[in-house]
């Protein structure tokens, strides 16, 4: 199993620009979280999803974020525009949707905004 | 709102020392209490995981030590490695429709001196 793969792995990128950050969640997993992390805030979710339908996106920070899941196997977050404060490293996570089962981590895409 | 509170925000102990990492939630609700291992350039990975009806658990060299009424746990690492320099984060879910939906403490930096 390749476990979450999350691409790009690094992403720099002028302020203004749209930024679409990439998950394949592990198969069979059909719940899908993305987390962003910062060193002053610390590791907080943004939106998650059950088979494929977003259930809770109150942490999404602004409407320039947007996050979708068309398939089973496929999410994106979208940042547009996208500004310096949004530099972070951005974790996708998937799980099967069970009482008390393991997150899995994908590496993470590191966006540094200028 | 801060619902998990982590403590402290760094340690440092030599091979062998039993380094404790302490964490307090607010949410009564919350029903699955996992601790998470990161290293740089990485995703958190489970390490260890309770439910608040058991105040031990232990595997390996880790071990968690819940208290129900005094809404804390927190981990045990016995026999400390250099290899477990880490950071480490404690978090916690309820069950209904937010299963998986992790809120994480601030996390640990833990370093182990050879």
């Amino acid at each position: 199993d390749a476990g979450v793969i999350q691409s790009p792995r690094h992403e720099v990128t002028e302020m203004g620009q749209e930024v679409t950050l990439r998950c394949k969640p592990i198969s069979g997993h059909n719940s899908l979280f993305w987390y962003r992390q910062t060193m002053m805030r610390g590791l907080e979710l943004l939106i998650y999803f059950n088979n494929n339908v977003p259930i809770d996106d109150s942490g999404m920070p602004e409407d320039r974020f947007s996050a979708k899941m068309p398939n089973a196997s496929f999410s994106t977050l979208k940042i547009q525009p996208s500004e310096p404060r949004d530099s972070a490293v951005y974790f996708c996570a998937s799980s099967i949707r069970h009482p008390n089962t393991e997150a899995f981590f994908g590496q993470g895409t590191r966006l540094t905004v200028v | 709102q801060q619902q998990v509170k982590q403590s402290p925000q760094s340690l440092i102990v030599q091979k062998g020392g039993i380094p404790i990492i302490n964490c307090a939630y607010e949410n009564t609700a919350f029903d699955y209490f996992p601790w998470y291992q990161q290293f740089p350039g990485k995703g958190p990975a489970l390490l260890i995981a309770i439910r608040p009806d058991v105040s031990e658990k232990k595997e390996g060299r880790f071990t968690i030590s819940f208290n129900k009424s005094a809404k804390q746990f927190s981990l045990h690492i016995m026999d400390s490695q250099p290899g477990d320099s880490a950071t480490y984060f404690c978090a916690a879910s309820r069950g209904g429709t937010s299963y998986g939906k992790l809120t994480f403490g601030q996390g640990t930096i833990l370093t182990v001196h050879p």
